[in-house]
This record gives C-alpha cells, sequence and structure tokens, in this order.
C-alpha cells in the first residue's frame, strides 16, 4: 500500500532552476526517507530524516519534515538535466517502509 | 497505477529453513521486479533485479545461492530465502515498473528465531 501522497505528479523545469516535491502522509514515523529512480532501474537512496529532525541538507539537496503537518518536502537546488528521475517518499513507522506514489521530475538543459 | 501485492506479509521461521515470498502484479505485466530489504529504521537495499524469463542480476554483496529468485511469469516473481538466518531476518519489499513509473508492494516481514 502506499500511503504517502506526492505533489506534484509530474514536474518539468529548465537546468539551473529548483525543484521542489512535497509528501504527504497519514501515519505516526519513526522516520522518512526520499529515494530517486532512473528509468527502468532500481531505487537509490538519497536522505533519512528521523521524526525529531526538522531539515536535513546532502549536497544539492535540502529536505524538510513537518511533523505536525504530517508532511515532508524535497528541494533540489541549481538542477541539471542528470537529476531527470522519478523520486519517492517513504515512510517508515516500525513496520517496515510506505511508499508514495512518486514525483516524476524532467530537467531539460 | 499498477496494483502489487506480496505474500506472506508476515512470517516466523526457524534457523535453517527456508521461506519463499511471493510478489505479484495484479494489474501490470512486468518484465522487471525489483527486490529490496530493509533493516529497522534503515534505509531500503536493492538486492536484485528480477527479469522475466532469465536470470535475475544480484547487487554486490547479496549472495544469490542464498536469495533464489525466480520471475517465472509476468506477475509473479518469487524471492526464497535458503537456510535462513537470524541476521536474515528483515523487511522485504518488491517494486515493478518500467522506466520512471515505479508500484510497491507492501512488504514482507520475515523473523528468523
Amino acid at each position: 500500500s502506499q500511503q504517502g501522497e506526492e505533489d506534484p505528479q509530474a514536474l518539468s523545469i529548465q537546468e539551473g532552476e529548483n525543484a521542489t516535491m512535497n509528501c504527504s502522509y497519514k501515519t505516526s514515523i519513526n522516520n522518512l526517507q526520499w529515494y530517486r529512480q532512473n528509468s527502468g532501474r532500481g531505487l537509490v537512496h538519497l536522505i533519512l530524516i528521523r521524526s525529531n529532525e526538522r531539515e536535513k541538507h546532502s549536497g544539492r539537496l535540502r529536505v524538510t519534515l513537518d511533523t505536525s503537518k504530517k508532511s515532508s518536502s524535497l528541494l533540489i537546488t541549481a538542477s541539471r538535466a542528470a537529476d531527470t528521475a522519478s523520486y519517492f517518499c517513504a515512510t517508515d513507522g516500525g513496520e517496515g517502509l510506505i511508499f508514495g506514489t512518486g514525483t516524476r521530475l524532467q530537467v531539460f538543459p | 497505477g499498477a496494483v502489487v501485492s506480496q505474500h506472506p506479509s508476515r512470517v516466523i521461521c526457524k534457523s535453517g529453513t527456508s521461506v519463499k515470498i511471493e510478489c505479484r502484479s495484479l494489474d501490470f505485466q512486468a518484465t522487471t521486479m525489483f527486490w529490496y530489504r530493509q533493516f529497522p529504521k534503515k534505509s531500503l537495499m536493492l538486492m536484485a533485479t528480477s527479469n522475466e524469463g532469465s536470470k535475475a542480476t544480484y547487487e554486490q554483496g547479496v549472495e544469490k545461492d542464498k536469495f533464489l529468485i525466480n520471475h517465472a511469469s509476468l506477475t509473479l516473481s518469487t524471492l526464497t530465502v535458503t537456510s535462513a538466518h537470524p541476521e536474515d531476518s528483515s523487511f522485504y519489499i518488491c517494486s515493478v515498473g518500467q522506466l520512471y513509473e515505479q508500484y510497491f508492494g507492501p512488504g514482507t516481514r520475515l523473523t528468523v528465531t
């Protein structure tokens, strides 16, 4: 089952622009994770943010978590064509990961 | 989107026994399925890519003789954990899709005692 709702479903931007994706969930969590998936390939883990954290950075990635609103956002700054992929959030409530529906990001050169 | 089921959702087995986990794509013909495992509070780890009608592709460090994958049809892939040990206890999840679409199963919690 996929409890996470991600928006937008699809996003198209130009290289150099920032891309923001949002994820909402329903149950309490231990942590929330973001993954990317290149066409036809397996998931690649990007970043994990714990329930007691509000913001986390990794390179050009910035993740925020608002447990009161049960939402998270992934910001990719200064996007590149190579960032073109699908991005998924997944929540870990202690019983295993539950994935969102994903955001398809396309970055045009 | 596609509906993906896994069976069983939970299984407890004794050390030394083998456990089979099924991943079914109910409305999507999947030539490729992915198998992942997740340790508690950790991120997902890709184990293998299951290809319909051919051998699975395993990630580095994953023992192919221990984690047997069979993808006999476009709707079913199975993961068999052979001679299970307590360290194999984990959450196993499969996904199906193509290009940029992925649909995830609900996962199987394996506990080896």
